[in-house]
């Protein structure tokens, strides 16, 4: 069937680089996405989101893009802090339907001090 | 508040034991959710409630039955699970179940199933 799913499930970065986390989508009735912060022991963790109708949107450090054509979507960090490791995951949301988003795999950021 | 709470953070059951997995939200949302969570998996989701009723099952087995008393508690409780049913149980809330709400997730209910 159709599914989300990552490029890279971990990503080491230094403190202070940007980082950028790939979410491949395949569902092209897809038209909202949203992506996800999940630290050790917590639960998901709304970061931002973005609607097929745009194709770049920017939150506090944070930037998502979308690139329908080939249904690809990042985020990504600016100026990345230890705080900022995590486990991201993309969802996306089919159009004409209730809000069940469908999570990607996840990838792990690892930030070196 | 902008909190979704849950009990208990962690729980060890027998496969004969009866328990509850309590979550609950005071930010007047109207749609709930039951998400199941694997170690480095994505959450999967369960059960949707809306306005207290259940509209999704997504085919989760018997042994899963949950439980909305009232729009800011709902329940999942556990009968006769196996051990692969341990996993990180994640509660959600949405404003409602219209399209594109944000989603407020728990810290989940780690639960051992021996």
């Amino acid at each position: 069937g159709e599914s989300v799913g990552l490029h890279l499930p971990t990503l080491s970065v230094q403190e202070g680089d940007n980082s950028i986390i790939n979410c491949a989508y395949s569902n092209s009735a897809s038209d909202y996405f949203i992506w996800y912060k999940q630290e050790s022991g917590k639960g998901p963790q709304f970061i931002i989101d973005i609607r097929s109708n745009m194709d770049k949107r920017q939150g506090q450090r944070v930037t998502v893009l979308l690139n329908k054509t080939v249904k690809h979507l990042s985020l990504q960090i600016a100026a990345t802090q230890p705080g900022d490791s995590a486990v991201y995951f993309c969802a996306e949301s089919p159009s004409g339907g209730s809000y069940i988003p469908t999570f990607g795999r996840g990838t792990s950021l690892i930030v070196h001090p | 508040d902008t909190e979704v709470t849950q009990t208990p953070k962690h729980l060890v059951m027998g496969m004969t034991n009866k328990k509850s997995l309590k979550c609950e939200q005071h930010m007047g949302h109207r749609a709930m959710y039951w998400y199941k969570q694997k170690a480095k998996k994505p959450p999967e989701l369960m059960f949707v409630y809306s306005y207290e009723k259940l509209s999704i099952n997504e085919s989760v087995p018997s042994r899963f039955s949950p439980e909305c008393p009232n729009s800011s508690l709902l329940n999942l409780h556990l009968h006769a699970l196996q051990p692969e049913d341990s996993a990180l149980y994640l509660c959600a809330s949405s404003q409602a179940n219209l399209g594109n709400d944000e989603q407020y997730f728990g810290p989940g209910t780690r639960l051992t199933v021996t």
